[in-house]
């Protein structure tokens, strides 16, 4: 019974390039979250998505950062010439059913931006 | 968009004391969520409080929702090493669709 997945654990960009990070959801699960944490800090939510569409990006910046969720595959965050501020913990999150359901967390991925 | 304020932000007890972190609004709240996240880990839910005055136990932990929903607390009994890390409240609702969480109590046990 696997749990949420992210990839890679660990990213280190130079400052200017991209950051690619996926998230599969536990099986049976159809929503998605994405949380950004900062050393020393809460979750921030970033983003709701269900497949293929974007519920609510209302947490994410509104430039260089994008997410989907495609039909088949992982959802993936990605993030634009990234700059040293990005650097932070971005956790996934999914949930069976609706957004008020228990929101199970991935591992995180850690992202270092040189 | 909902808050919460979430103290105190770090707590040193010595082993087999007690700890408590409150998590309070401003605003009326639906449920409320608590999660643990153990250092260089990721949060694990713990528990669901829905209704007004709820209290629910798990082993040493227990946790109370207030009678009028804005507030609720997470008490750990006689705390031991696997209790160290970092307890976040976190709510739905209030605008955004993910989790809104409070900033988290630290924990940390002295030997």
């Amino acid at each position: 019974n696997a749990g949420v997945m992210q990839n890679p654990r660990h990213l280190v960009r130079r400052r200017g390039q991209e950051a690619r990070l996926r998230c599969s959801p536990m099986k049976g699960h159809s929503h998605v979250y994405w949380y950004r944490q900062l050393p020393e800090e809460g979750l921030k939510f970033m983003v709701y998505l269900q497949k293929e569409n974007i519920i609510d990006e209302s947490g994410m910046p509104k430039e260089r950062f994008s997410a989907e969720f495609p039909k088949e595959g992982p959802s993936i965050l990605r993030i634009q010439q990234v700059v040293r501020g990005d650097s932070a913990a971005y956790f996934c999150a999914s949930s069976p059913r609706t957004r008020t359901d228990t929101q199970y967390f991935g591992p995180g991925t850690r992202l270092t931006v040189l | 968009g909902q808050q919460v304020m979430q103290i105190p932000q770090y707590q040193h007890v010595q082993e087999g004391e007690d700890f408590t972190t409150y998590c309070n609004s401003s605003t009326t709240l639906s449920n409320i969520q608590w999660y643990k996240q153990r250092p260089g880990g990721h949060p694990v839910f713990l528990i669901q409080l829905v209704k007004s005055g709820e209290v629910k136990k798990q082993k040493r932990l227990t946790f109370q929702f207030g009678e009028a929903k804005k507030n609720s607390s997470l008490h750990i009994t006689a705390t031991q090493t696997t209790d160290v890390g970092t307890y976040f409240c976190a709510v739905s609702g209030g605008g955004a669709d993910g989790l809104t969480f409070g900033k988290g109590t630290h924990l940390i046990i002295q030997p």
